[in-house]
This record gives C-alpha cells, sequence and structure tokens, in this order.
C-alpha cells in the first residue's frame, strides 16, 4: 500500500495569497513529482526531484517553485495566487518508472 | 519525446458488459505503459503496468491490457463491468528518465 500524503485537501484563497500545498511520502522513495490537472485534461508535469537538493521544473510552465529538503517532504509554493492558479495539483513519488500518486490538492483561487 | 493518445472521450457501459479503453502510445524505444484509475476527487491508482515479458498483464480489479508493439497500443479490457468501476481512466507511457507521459483520459459511465 502507497503512503503518500497531500494537505490540504481543499484550498479556497483569495489573490495575491502566499500559499504551500504539502505532500509527504513514507516508502523512502528518491523521485517524487508535482502535476497540474485541469477537469477532463491530462495530467501536466510541473515539477519533479530526483533527490534531496534536487529539483527540475516539468513539461508545463508553472509560476510555483518547489525545494526538497528531505527525501520524504515535497513542497510546492505560489507566492502569489491568481485566478489562474486554480486547478487540482497531484503529488507524486516512485523508486522507479512506476509512480504513486497522492489524494491531490484542489486549489481555487477567487 | 513520448505521448499517449486516447481516443475515447466519454464511454458508456452497461452493467456486466464487457469494456475496452484504447491507447496508443508514441515512443522510440520500448515503453514503459501504465493504466491508471481517478475516481472523482482523488488520486490516481495504479491498475496495471507493462514493463517487458508477456505482452497480455493482469491487473487489479479484474482489469487486464495487451501490448501491441506493431499497432503501438496498449489497451485495457475488463469482461464484466461493475457500477464501481465509473471512473476516469488514464494511460500513460514511461521513459528511462522516471517521468511519465499521461492521456487526457476516458471517463467511463456504467449504466444500471
Amino acid at each position: 500500500e502507497a503512503d503518500i500524503y497531500q494537505t490540504p485537501r481543499y484550498l479556497v484563497i483569495g489573490t495575491g495569497k502566499k500559499i504551500t500545498l504539502e505532500c509527504s511520502q513514507t516508502m523512502g522513495h528518491d523521485k517524487m513529482y508535482w502535476y497540474q490537472q485541469d477537469p477532463g485534461m491530462e495530467l501536466h508535469l510541473i515539477h519533479y526531484s530526483y533527490g534531496v537538493n534536487s529539483t527540475e521544473k516539468g513539461d508545463l510552465s508553472s509560476e510555483s517553485t518547489v525545494s526538497r529538503i528531505r527525501t520524504e517532504h515535497f513542497p510546492l509554493t505560489l507566492e502569489s495566487a491568481r485566478p489562474s492558479h486554480t486547478s487540482q495539483y497531484l503529488c507524486a513519488s516512485s523508486a522507479s518508472s512506476e509512480q504513486f500518486f497522492g489524494p491531490g490538492t484542489r486549489l481555487t483561487v477567487l | 519525446a513520448q505521448s499517449v493518445t486516447q481516443p475515447d472521450i466519454h464511454i458508456t457501459v452497461s452493467e456486466g458488459a464487457s469494456l475496452e479503453l484504447r491507447c496508443n502510445y508514441s515512443y522510440g524505444a520500448t515503453p514503459y505503459l501504465f493504466w491508471y484509475v481517478q475516481s472523482p476527487g482523488q488520486g490516481l491508482q495504479l491498475l496495471l503496468k507493462y514493463f517487458s515479458g508477456d505482452t497480455l498483464v493482469q491487473g487489479i480489479k479484474g482489469f487486464e491490457a495487451e501490448f501491441k508493439r506493431s499497432q503501438s497500443s496498449f489497451n485495457l479490457r475488463k469482461p464484466s463491468v461493475h457500477w464501481s468501476d465509473a471512473a476516469e481512466y488514464f494511460c500513460a507511457v514511461g521513459a528511462h528518465d522516471y517521468k511519465l507521459s499521461f492521456g487526457a483520459g476516458t471517463t467511463v459511465t456504467v449504466r444500471a
């Protein structure tokens, strides 16, 4: 059973606020990922990390930033939220090519 | 770069009927292939995967998929659908850089 957690599950926030979406995994996976998913659309990779202190931007440009100070933790931060950031954000981790997903955070920016 | 096409945006099937979801991929080498299922408001759950070997792979919840290299396809099947199978299904292809590319998904509706 995969153990990967995301908080909050739902977030409604006003424009201009700074937010951090949390993602933690207890499987000791070295690789972690953030995806953005809009309704009816595929998942788009926005950030990934292959280990501590290693982060890369994904295929979809995003104004968010990430950090990887500990193996188990991969938070995503938006310095100034805008309505265009409204989406579902999914975190995943892997030891190989098979990725395990968290439940997601649904973000709404008013 | 790899890519995935799921030609069917939405499929409606009667409970007890068979289901087949299509997936075509584009990748220059032998791909890693996955099917994930997503229920409303949830993350993705892995149904099955293909890395190598037997081209017919069995997954959870009674699903199976067949890898056909000549057709660049990895179609998902279930012989008899249950109402709980109503969800969105995503096909994904992986490369040796550990990144996945996903299709746009197929929404399955199950009617009684």
